[in-house]
């Protein structure tokens, strides 16, 4: 019953590396979505997936690349980190019905120095 | 997908009742009301949603007026663990996104 599973939990980046974040669900869910949450703030959408093959940009996608080559992973890539970066990072899933209620991972806790 | 109000932040007394505001003047026809919290260190929970009639579940209760351009999230006794910040989203049943706005901060004081 592990619902929306999120690797690593923390890390820190010096300027300039990449990584990629993995979000993985078992819910046999369509929609898949990450965000970002600075100190203090709300969430802020990144991408999102309706499906497998398929990824759309959200509300702040500059910096960040994304895959969904299986439908319970969701990839979330950082080509070239910067401080501007660091953050909370969640994924949630929600099946396609409209009405469903999204599933929150724990987060990822990214440090950029 | 409609634009939201709430206040920054309330304060209430444990085990009395809450009631969080959420204005989305701009909602369409058909738009669901979902509220959400987040748990400090936590990632977002889903708490209720609806679409025109008041609803109830073990958590809260949502009551949505007449024009559907207010709601209203019911704790009936918060409790510690009700501290949290909650976020209303009015949402599209065709619509692909998911986003927050600043929600508002509750504090429970014993």
């Amino acid at each position: 019953n592990a619902g929306v599973t999120q690797t690593p939990k923390f890390r820190v980046l010096k300027t300039g590396q990449s990584m990629t974040l993995l979000c993985a669900q078992d819910m046999n869910h369509e929609y898949m979505y990450w965000y970002r949450q600075d100190p203090g703030m709300g969430l802020r959408l990144i991408h999102y997936s309706v499906g497998e093959g398929t990824t759309a940009k959200g509300e702040v996608p500059d910096g960040y690349n994304v895959s969904r080559l299986k439908k319970q992973n969701f990839l979330l890539g950082l080509e070239s980190a910067a401080p501007s970066q660091t953050s909370v990072y969640f994924c949630a899933s929600k099946n396609r019905q409209g009405k469903g209620e999204a599933f929150f991972g724990q987060g990822t806790r990214l440090t950029v120095v | 997908d409609a634009k939201t109000t709430q206040p920054n932040s309330m304060e209430s007394n444990e085990e009395e009742p809450v009631h969080l505001p959420c204005n989305h003047s701009t909602i369409s026809g058909t738009d669901y009301i979902h509220w959400y919290r987040q748990l400090p260190s936590q990632g977002p929970e889903y708490v209720i949603h609806g679409l025109t009639s008041n609803v109830n579940n073990r958590m809260a209760s949502l009551a949505i007026a007449e024009d559907r351009k207010s709601s209203t999230l019911i704790l009936h006794r918060a409790t510690l663990r009700d501290a949290a910040v909650y976020y209303c989203i009015p949402r599209s049943i065709a619509g692909n996104m998911l986003t927050f706005g600043g929600g508002t901060r509750l504090m429970v004081k014993p």
